[in-house]
């Protein structure tokens, strides 16, 4: 089984300049996830999406974030414009609900973005 | 204060130790998620728990929801073993997981 896709890897890139990270889940997952883990911190949740609707985007930084998922597969992750502080690695993760006391969930190897 | 503790923050151990790592949480949970990151970020689950005991292999889980108190320990420890180790809870109501900020195990050949 294909495990959770996320390109690129790596990504360098000067503060105010934008990026686009790209996730393609495990095939029949309704739950996309993408956090961001800060060096030496745990994953924070930056939005999810159940199939191509937002459940919770609470953390998300709205006025420079931005997230979609169009017909309920694949996901893009946006900064614009990016920030110092804002380097991290950005980890997508999926699972087959986004509910119930057994949901697991997958994650790609994460895109490690630096903002210089 | 961070609703999920982890402790130690950094172990390092010889091969064949038996390590343990704890994690303590504040809220009411319906799971509790062990979790491995090796270095490059892919991260892998390891263990779901909502109460007693799992084993797989030379890891074992616990969690005593009474105490809000769970550990991961590994046994006969190997440098493959070197990652870092993060638990994460489910709270009682939502679907989010909120997360340790991990264990850095370091085991030395």
């Amino acid at each position: 089984e294909a495990g959770v896709a996320q390109s690129p890897r790596y990504k360098i890139i000067e503060k105010r300049q934008s990026v686009a990270f790209w996730c393609n889940p495990i095939s029949g997952h309704a739950t996309l996830y993408w956090y961001q883990q800060i060096l030496g911190q745990g994953p924070k949740l930056l939005i999810q999406f159940q199939n191509n609707g937002v459940v919770d985007d609470s953390q998300l930084p709205k006025d420079r974030f931005s997230a979609e998922r169009l017909k309920g597969v694949d996901s893009t992750l946006k900064i614009q414009p990016a920030k110092l502080e804002d380097s991290a690695v950005y980890l997508c993760a999926s699972s087959l609900t986004g509910t119930g006391l057994y949901n697991i969930q997958y994650f790609g190897a994460g895109t490690r973005l630096s903002v210089l | 204060k961070n609703e999920v503790e982890q402790s130690p923050q950094n172990l390092t151990a010889q091969e064949g130790e038996f390590i343990t790592i704890n994690c303590s949480y504040s809220v009411g949970i319906s799971a509790l998620h062990w979790l491995q990151q090796h270095p490059g970020g892919g991260i892998v689950s390891l263990f779901m728990l909502s109460s007693g005991k799992k084993k797989h292999g030379r890891l074992i889980a616990t969690i005593n929801i009474q105490e809000k108190h769970s550990s991961l320990h590994i046994t006969a420890s190997h440098p493959r073993d070197s990652a870092v180790y993060i638990c994460a809870v489910r709270g009682a109501s939502g679907s989010r997981l909120t997360f340790g900020e991990g264990t850095q195990l370091t085991v030395n050949p």
